[in-house]
This record gives C-alpha cells, structure tokens and sequence, in this order.
C-alpha cells in the first residue's frame, strides 16, 4: 500500500542549531510531496510542496526540502531553528497525479530548547 | 491568497444532538474540498472527499448517514455530525483545492460531545 513515514517521532533541537526532518514514501511514480506544518490547536499550514523540477525547494519561514528519488526521501530542513517553530510536521503525498488524495506521515513534533 | 476558514472552532454539544460544520474558501473557488478527522496525537485521517454540486465520497469505515456532507457552492462545504455520541469527539479540519495538486487548510473545529 502506498505509505509515508516519518521515523521520528519526537525531536528536540536547540535555538540556533539546523534541523532535518525526514521523510520516505514508499514507490510511487511521479509523487508530489509536501510539508505541513501544524501549530496547537490549529490547521495545517503548507511550508513547501515538490511537482517537478529542480529537486530543491524553498518553502516559508526559511525551510527548504530536498526531493532524492534514488531514496524515496523528502527532508526538511532549516539552518537555523527558532524557538517559534516548535510545532508538529507533516509529509504529505500525493499519488496518482491531480486526482489523487493526500497521503500524511504519523508526523513530527519538534521542541525547541533555549 | 487561498484561505480557507472554518466556523465554529470550537463546540460543546449535548449527545444525541446534531452538529454542523462550516469550511469556506474565501479567495478562491473550490472544485474540491476534503473532510479529515485528527485524533490527539494523531494525523489526519481523510474522511471524504466532496465536489461541488455532487455526493461526496466517504473513505471506508465512515458512516455517509453520520457524517453528512454538501458542497452546495464553490466556497462552502458543509459537515454534520448527526446524532453526536461522546465518541465522536474530535478536531474536524476541512481542505480545499482549486482544481490543482495543493490542499489548503482550514483551522480547524473542536468538538467535545458531552
């Protein structure tokens, strides 16, 4: 069945320090993949999305996530943490083109120490 | 661009009563809006996919007579909880595209059944 995961759970990082979180799913052709992130209490919000093209995206608040196909990976990453992204992340997949559902990993939360 | 809201946040309602669910797009027109359920802890499971003016279509294990859902216009989708049980408590979070590969997300709606 077609899968996203996200192996990390929980991850704590400190202000300042960079971050990756990763993200594999399983085969799948031509997948668009995504990043949500979601705060308490509230939605998801999209940090960056891959469809085609340069495997390097850049996203909002200073994320950026690199499509390898050889790995069937889409990690996140970011430099320099804030202690405002502390938050829950979500992989997201789209198969099947367009018409396709969204397809979201168990997620990751991040905690952000001082 | 491409907001999308949700009306209530929160509700607290009596078991057995029914609850409706409001999910608007407010600068965009969406051909397609998704009901999802996120349990704590939990991702977001998709509950049903709704086109405009047409049945929805509900994953397996959702109850279509439970969950009623109408996509009466381009902007709105609707979701009732009919007959509302303490199990049913849960954060409902809606999302809409406009005919491309992007799901933009509501907030999100709370509901505690008593």
């Amino acid at each position: 069945a077609q899968s996203v995961t996200q192996p990390d759970i929980h991850i704590t990082v400190s202000e300042g320090a960079s971050l990756e979180l990763r993200c594999n799913y399983s085969y799948g052709a031509t997948p668009y993949l995504f990043w949500y992130v979601q705060s308490p209490g509230q939605g998801l919000q999209l940090l960056l999305k891959y469809f085609s093209g340069d495997t390097l995206v850049q996203g909002i608040k200073g994320f950026e996530a690199e499509f390898k196909r050889s790995q069937s990976s889409f990690n996140l990453r970011k430099p320099s943490v804030h202690w405002s992204d502390a938050a829950e992340y979500f992989c997201a997949v789209v198969y099947g083109g367009s018409q396709g559902n969204l397809i979201f990993g168990k997620g990751t939360k991040l905690s952000v120490k001082p | 661009g491409a907001v999308v809201s949700q009306h209530p946040s929160w509700v607290i309602c009596k078991s057995g009563t029914s609850v409706k669910i409001e999910c608007r797009s407010l600068d965009f027109q969406a051909t397609t809006m998704f009901w999802y359920r996120q349990f704590p802890k939990q991702s977001l499971m998709l509950m049903a996919t709704s086109n405009e003016g047409s049945k929805a279509t509900y994953e397996q294990g959702v109850e279509k007579d439970k969950f009623l859902i109408n996509h009466a216009s381009l902007t709105l989708s609707t979701l009732t909880v009919t007959s509302a049980h303490p199990e049913d408590s849960s954060f409902y979070i809606c999302s809409a595209k406009q005919g491309s590969e992007t799901q933009y997300f509501g907030p999100g709606t709370r509901l505690l059944v008593l």
